[in-house]
Parts: structure tokens; sequence; C-alpha cells
């Protein structure tokens, strides 16, 4: 089994549109959460970053990490064809004197005019 | 401020040639990191340099090396190329004991 599982989608769905991503993850001693955001031949970019249980709010995105639950989500509210990308959680804890992260695989979002 | 920097950005190599993929940062940034991502698979750590003078091995090392020529570069290199190698490589740093990792645009590598 993998620490962290991700649905690679592809998700579409029309312009407008409140879109939910999830991660599970199963190692408990994960105490950052991270999501990426991947255009088409580029490299990830951070684009939320959490430490605690609760939501997070930045514009349109919003962060919700369930540490008991071991899950987290990230919601796109009013989403925009510039929305469409890959979606990467990504997971940390402290190894060895530096934060090793780890990453799902991706979940592909279309988001259509 | 050209963040992180990495060449070439293709490159295709017949199995058992070598190469090299060069990475750089002007961010002042201690630690950096070589990742690998395969569809399916997500990205992967090879290897990664906490700071300057030190390497250690990540989840998907063999068949790889590296070094940590200064504080603005790290490399990796493939000394015998082999088929399972065609990957997306992308390098990334980070300040140290940070989580927050800023990724260089890849470097897409084909072995025949």
């Amino acid at each position: 089994q993998k620490e962290v599982e991700q649905d690679p989608g592809p998700l579409s769905v029309p312009e407008g549109a409140i879109v939910s991503l999830n991660c599970t993850y199963s190692n408990s001693a994960f105490q950052y959460f991270m999501w990426y955001r991947q255009y088409s031949r580029k490299g990830p970019e951070l684009l939320m970053y959490t430490y605690s249980s609760g939501n997070k709010e930045d514009g349109r995105f919003t962060a919700q990490v369930d540490k008991s639950s071991k899950y987290i989500s990230l919601f796109i509210r009013d989403s925009q064809p510039s929305d469409s990308a890959t979606y990467l959680c990504a997971m940390s804890e402290e190894s060895g004197g530096y934060q090793k992260v780890t990453f799902g695989t991706g979940t592909k979002l279309q988001v259509i005019p | 401020n050209a963040g992180v920097t990495q060449t070439p950005k293709f490159q295709v190599l017949k199995t058992g040639q070598s190469m090299t993929l060069q990475c750089a940062q002007d961010m002042n940034h201690n630690s950096m990191y070589w990742y690998r991502q395969d569809p399916g698979m997500g990205l992967r750590l090879i290897y990664y340099s906490a700071s300057e003078g030190t390497t250690d091995k990540g989840e998907v090392p063999n068949g790889y090396n590296v070094s940590r020529l200064n504080k603005r570069e790290f490399s990796l290199r493939l000394e015998s190329a082999a088929p399972s190698q065609t990957s997306v490589y992308f390098c990334a740093s980070s300040v140290p004991t940070a989580n927050v990792l800023t990724f260089g645009a890849g470097s897409r590598l084909t072995v025949l």
C-alpha cells in the first residue's frame, strides 16, 4: 500500500463548478501537507501549505486537513479553464535532519469553458 | 530571478550511453533534490543534498550518481542509461529543514 493515495482522474468539470480533490495517507508521522499544481510540461509549483488540522483559504482555493481520518482535500471554487492542470498532494515528515516529502500521483483536472 | 534552471530540456540516448543532467538555483537554498516523474508513479526522490558537501540516496537511486558542485549546482549522472530510465527528471531546491520545494521545468529523457 502506498503511503499517499490520490485518485488519478481525469476529472472534467464545467467552468464555474466547485472542484474537490482528495488524498488519503497512512503515515501518522506526516506533519505538513501541501498541494502543488503542475501545468502540462512544466514543473510543479506550490499552491497551498498547511500544518494543522482544519481549513486554510487562499482566494478560490481551500485546503482541508483531517489528521484523525488521515485525509486531505483541496477545494476550488468558481473553477476556471486556467485551473486545468494536474494537482499533486504532498506530505512531509522529519527524517534524519531534513523534511522528507512524499507526493501523491496527481489528479488531472480539466475545466471546460 | 530564474529560480531553478535545468539543462538539457530534452535528450534522447541509446542504451548504455552516459549523460549528465545539470541543475542550478539562484535562491541561495541549501538543499537540493533530484526527482523522476513517471505516469502512475508520481514524483520519486532519486538523490538529495541537504547542504553543500553532502548527498544522500532517496527512494530510487540505483543507476544514478550525483555531484553537489557548489551551493548553486547539483548534477545527476546516468553512467549507463537503460530504457527503464526513460522519464521526466525534476530538480528542486529548498531552505534547510523546509518542506516547500521549488522545482525546475524538467528534463525529458528518452532511452532507446
